[in-house]
């Protein structure tokens, strides 16, 4: 069975610093990898994929992850952290269309 | 191009009722999956949907059931509602192996 693994249900972040959220899967076929954003009171939104290809993958409002088999990770960056960026972020690993999420980071950005 | 959209937006039951709530899908897509989202965790997969079909099933109880039309349009039913029940239901809809886009969820409260 495929799952993943976010550590740190609450992050808080600087205005204009780095953000980093870690994820670790389990998988027993390779991987399809997804990370998602929910903003208060609304649904998902994808931020960024990895299925085959680059393991560097670049997404939506400036957030990056890179896949490394290696680490079994799939860690999400962004550089400057904006206050439009507070939101709970998942992580996701796909098996036949079937989406095992984490537990999510509530990111909050401090000013 | 609508994406996907659900219905109700909120719901309030009781318990020992049933509900049913809806979803359409994005324009081309032919698949639909549910999750439950339980307050301050991540979705969980409940079922998916695939040419009128149930295709695959999470580890939930009978009371949860579906549907999917000719139009690729579904439901999902909840009998004999428990408190635990409450929770934000989402749905989801692809096409093969495409990313799954997020409807904004319908908000279930169980008294």
């Amino acid at each position: 069975a495929q799952s993943v693994t976010q550590l740190g249900s609450h992050v808080s972040v600087s205005e204009g610093a780095l953000v980093l959220l870690r994820c670790n899967y389990s998988s027993s076929v390779p991987p399809y990898l997804f990370w998602y954003v929910q903003y208060p009171n609304q649904g998902l939104q994808l931020l960024l994929k990895y299925t085959t290809g680059a393991t560097l993958v670049k997404g939506i409002n400036g957030f990056e992850a890179e896949f490394k088999k290696s680490e079994t990770s799939f860690h999400l960056t962004k550089p400057s952290a904006h206050m439009s960026d507070a939101a709970e972020y998942f992580c996701a690993v796909s098996a036949l269309g079937r989406l095992a999420f984490g537990k999510g980071n509530q990111v909050v950005v401090i000013p | 191009d609508a994406g996907v959209t659900q219905s109700p937006t909120h719901l309030i039951k009781t318990r020992g009722q049933q509900v049913t709530l809806r979803c359409s899908p994005k324009s081309g897509h032919d698949t639909v999956s549910w999750y439950q989202q339980a307050l301050g965790q991540g979705p969980q997969f409940i079922f998916q949907y695939y040419e009128e079909e149930e295709r695959q099933r999470g580890n939930f109880p009978d009371r949860f059931s579906g549907h999917q039309f000719p139009n690729y349009s579904s439901e999902l039913n909840v009998n004999a509602l428990l408190l635990g029940d409450s929770a934000l239901y989402l749905c989801a809809s692809f096409s093969l192996q495409e990313t799954q886009y997020f409807g904004p969820g319908t908000r279930l409260l169980v008294l």
